[in-house]
């Protein structure tokens, strides 16, 4: 059973420009998290997802990012006109029952230039 | 707005030897979570400390909770190259809903033959 996928595995971005990214869960799994890492700093709760609902997005910034989570398909965090703030390590996790034990992915590590 | 601070952030030690990672959290939470991540890989879940006085060990690493300090500890016994690995460990803010967790910034262990 393949873990958490995510890539890229390294983004990089000029400002002003559209980051997507992208998280398979493992097989069987319904629930994604997303956690953004900035550097020097632990990783912080952004949204989590169930298949086509967005359960809770507390965490994510009120502008330029949004989640998804298609019936079919990976989940994608999206970033739009990135700046150079937003440069961090991205990860997503998932789990099949609900809040369980979260299951993480390696990361996408986003720079923006 | 919670905050997880460990110490220490780097540890360097020798084979064999005992050390001690310490998590304090800043607010009320009946949940903890240590993991383990190699470079460029997944989080490796460890442990979930449920409750306070909990204690759980797994070979040559014990973790314990101490809910009333908001306090736990991930000691190392006898440390070997194979435990080399940043640790973090994250506690849950979702009121036990257990899916919004806050990391600690992680502690980064080398151990030297």
């Amino acid at each position: 059973n393949a873990g958490v996928m995510q890539n890229p595995r390294h983004l990089v971005r000029r400002r002003g420009q559209e980051a997507r990214l992208r998280c398979s869960p493992m097989k069987g799994h319904s629930h994604v998290y997303w956690y953004r890492q900035l550097p020097e700093e632990g990783l912080k709760f952004m949204v989590y997802l169930q298949k086509e609902n967005i359960i809770d997005e507390s965490g994510m910034p009120k502008e330029r990012f949004s989640a998804e989570f298609p019936k079919e398909g990976p989940s994608i965090l999206r970033i739009q006109q990135v700046v150079r703030g937003d440069s961090a390590a991205y990860f997503c996790a998932s789990s099949p029952h609900g809040p369980d034990t979260q299951y993480f992915g390696p990361g996408t590590r986003l720079t923006v230039l | 707005e919670l905050k997880v601070e460990q110490n220490p952030l780097f540890l360097s030690m020798q084979e064999g030897k005992n050390y001690t990672i310490y998590c304090n959290y800043s607010t009320t939470s009946d949940r903890l979570y240590w993991y383990r991540q190699d470079p460029g890989k997944s989080l490796e879940s460890l442990f979930v400390l449920l409750s306070n006085g909990a204690v759980k060990q797994e070979g040559r690493l014990m973790a314990s909770l101490d809910t009333k300090a908001r306090l736990s500890t991930l000691h190392i016994t006898a440390a070997v190259h194979d435990l080399s690995a940043t640790y973090f460990c994250a506690v849950d803010k979702s009121g036990g809903s257990n899916y919004k967790l806050t990391f600690g910034k992680g502690t980064l262990l080398t151990v030297n033959p």
